[in-house]
């Protein structure tokens, strides 16, 4: 198994441009979730899912869609880049069960830099 | 609102010696906490989740040990390695929506030969 993986794992854009982020997991997963970790502010979630076809806003949505159109994929959209969003992006699933023993399991991260 | 801390932010130790990480949350009401080691430039990776009815999980060298009365969790490393170089970060879930994840700022450990 692959796990959860994100593609691309670099990109840098000018102020404006649109992009979308790719993460996918082979585990069956039921929840996946989009986070961007930056310095002294730890990991923040942008947007989660609990299902295919089911989307909901994070701490810090603003500016990022997100789509779950097929169950082992979750998109993460910028439509119009600003430099607030250079940050390294993670993404992250964990299956469905009991709240007492679920755990996320993480990519190895997108790296974006907007210039 | 749930507030994860940890302290110390850095620490740097000789090979050999035992450890102590400490991570706190000031709502005690969590169904879990799960500790994650993060490699420079690396995704995170799950080192132990404890449940709330437990008092320590351990792997290998590990021991994870959980007080929610106090709001506290230490992650015990013995006879550490230059190896467990990393920053560890805690998390726990949000008492209003356990479908979302908060997370301390990590300890950098470095441990020298």
């Amino acid at each position: 198994n692959a796990g959860v993986t994100q593609t691309p794992k670099f990109r840098v854009l000018k102020t404006g441009q649109s992009m979308t982020l790719l993460c996918a997991q082979d585990m069956n997963h039921e929840y996946m979730y989009w986070y961007r970790q930056d310095p002294g502010m730890g990991l923040r979630l942008i947007h989660y899912s609990v299902g295919e076809g089911t989307t909901a806003k994070g701490e810090v949505p603003d500016g990022y869609n997100v789509s779950r159109l097929k169950k082992q994929n979750f998109l993460l959209g910028l439509e119009s880049a600003a430099p607030s969003q250079t940050s390294v992006y993670f993404c992250a699933s964990s299956p469905l069960g009991d709240y007492f023993s679920y755990e996320q399991y993480f990519g190895p991260g997108t790296r974006l830099t907007v210039t | 609102k749930q507030e994860v801390t940890q302290i110390p932010a850095a620490l740097s130790v000789p090979e050999g010696e035992n450890l102590v990480l400490n991570c706190s949350f000031t709502d005690s009401a969590i169904y879990n906490l799960q500790w994650f080691r993060q490699d420079p430039g690396k995704g995170l990776t799950s080192l132990l989740l404890i449940q709330s009815s437990q008092r320590e999980q351990t792997s290998g060298r590990l021991n994870a040990s959980l007080d929610k009365s106090s709001g506290r969790s230490t992650l015990y490393i013995a006879a550490s390695q230059p190896g467990d170089s990393a920053t560890y970060l805690c998390a726990v879930p949000s008492p209003y929506n356990t479908d979302k994840l908060i997370f301390g700022t990590g300890t950098r450990l470095q441990v020298f030969p």
